[in-house]
């Protein structure tokens, strides 16, 4: 089954600074990889997806990249905001398996 | 309409107790699933039901039982749970087919078992 990978678990930075959370993914199926933010108590927010005919998406101060051959996405966030700190989750599905395989979380703290 | 609702917010059962987890959307989606969450952990897939079918099943123990008693609704039956079935319960729903698989999820019952 998909295995996703994610790193790092927990990220620091300044506010306005920028933030980079890598994933990998092992089924080369997969064509479908969402983005999550969680806030604690709540629930996971979609905030960007990218699917597997596009390399780069970009929304706002969100970005995220795809590299098929190398099995990675990542998350990108520029010019941070202390209401971007938050577990952000990436994930992976396969249109045969119509179901979302989480990474382990990143841990984002924006400090102001 | 573009919420996934649940309830009840939070339960708290005994080990014998028999309770039922709701989840309601009105999106159209025809793809419903539920997942687990416990405390700093991704969500992990527990069952996935496809017009109104049960697809997906993670080996789930049988004191879960799933039921989609229409394309709107999804519930989770509860029955003999263990301590350490205690988490977070996410519903979600999503459209499946032609590459629409945004899944979007509901708030969540946090059920605590004693």
């Amino acid at each position: 089954g998909e295995n996703v990978e994610q790193h790092p678990s927990t990220l620091s930075v300044q506010e306005g600074d920028s933030a980079v959370i890598k994933c990998t993914y092992s089924d080369s199926a997969s064509n479908y990889f969402p983005w999550y933010k969680q806030e604690l108590g709540k629930r996971p927010q979609l905030i960007i997806d990218i699917r597997s005919n596009v390399g780069e998406k970009k929304d706002q101060r969100i970005a995220v990249t795809l590299n098929k051959t190398a099995k990675h996405f990542s998350l990108h966030i520029t010019e941070t905001q202390p209401e971007d700190s938050a577990v952000y989750f990436c994930a992976a599905s396969s249109p045969g398996r119509r179901a979302l395989t989480f990474g382990s979380g990143t841990r984002l703290q924006v400090q102001p | 309409d573009t919420e996934v609702t649940q309830t009840p917010k939070h339960l708290v059962m005994g080990m014998t107790n028999k309770k039922s987890l709701k989840c309601e959307q009105h999106m159209g989606h025809r793809a419903m699933y539920w997942y687990k969450q416990k405390a700093k952990k991704p969500p992990e897939l527990m069952f996935v039901y496809s017009y109104e079918k049960l697809s997906i099943n993670e080996s789930v123990p049988s004191r879960f039982s799933p039921e989609c008693p229409n394309s709107s609704l999804l519930n989770l039956h509860l029955h003999a749970l263990q301590p350490e079935d205690s988490a977070l319960y996410l519903c979600a729903s999503s459209q499946p087919g032609q590459g629409a698989d945004e899944q979007y999820f509901g708030p969540g019952t946090r059920l605590t078992v004693t």
